[in-house]
């Protein structure tokens, strides 16, 4: 069993959807959280960084850690076209030398 | 502009040529790492460096060397590279141990 597991999607939704990412993980010492957010041809970009569980919002982004269920999420409301792209959450425990990283979520949004 | 730059970008090589990967960041971070990205495998720690002169191996070292002279900098070397180490690599750096990663571009390696 992986650490981290992320569905590959590709997961397509029109323009204004709400949309739901996730992973889960079986590592209960993991405290921190990220998401980030790969175009193609650049590296990954951080979107939301969390510690512990609860919600986080960013503009249309909310990133939500259930540490109770080792299950995390992000959400995008009102989707864009330019939120196409693929989706890697990655998590670290206390003081982490190293993330583990999800395999990604493919996004598309078409107009 | 804060930023981590790879050098070069893409490379098509043949087996045995040693190459380097460059890496530079200009944010003063203390950490730096490499990672290779790999269809269905994500991205896979191969070495990180928590200060100059200190480095340790992440999940897949095989194959690759780092060196930490300059805090700005960490190039990754491989000796003697083989088909199995092409994929896409990237270098990242943070501030300190609990911040997130800041990820470069990207370097997409082939080896023939």
């Amino acid at each position: 069993q992986k650490e981290v597991e992320q569905d590959p999607g590709p997961l397509s939704v029109p323009e204004g959807a709400i949309v739901s990412l996730n992973c889960t993980y079986s590592n209960s010492a993991f405290q921190y959280f990220m998401w980030y957010r790969q175009y193609s041809r650049k590296g990954p970009e951080l979107l939301m960084y969390t510690y512990s569980s609860g919600n986080k919002e960013d503009g249309r982004f909310t990133a939500q850690v259930d540490k109770s269920s080792k299950y995390i999420s992000l959400f995008i409301r009102d989707s864009q076209p330019s939120d196409s792209a693929t989706y890697l959450c990655a998590m670290g425990g206390t003081g982490f030398q190293k993330l583990v990283f999800g395999t990604g979520t493919r996004l598309l949004v078409s107009p | 502009e804060a930023q981590v730059t790879q050098n070069p970008r893409y490379l098509i090589t043949v087996t045995g040529k040693k190459l380097t990967v460059t890496c530079s960041q200009n944010m003063n971070h203390e950490y730096m790492s490499w990672y290779r990205q790999d269809p269905g495998l994500g991205l896979r720690q191969i070495y990180y460096s928590m200060n100059v002169e200190v480095t340790d191996k992440g999940d897949v070292p095989e194959g690759y060397k780092v060196s930490r002279k300059e805090k700005r900098n960490f190039p990754l070397i491989l000796e003697s590279p083989s088909p199995n180490q092409t994929s896409l690599y990237f270098c990242a750096s943070r501030r300190d141990r609990n911040q997130p990663q800041h990820f470069g571009d990207g370097t997409r390696l082939s080896i023939l």
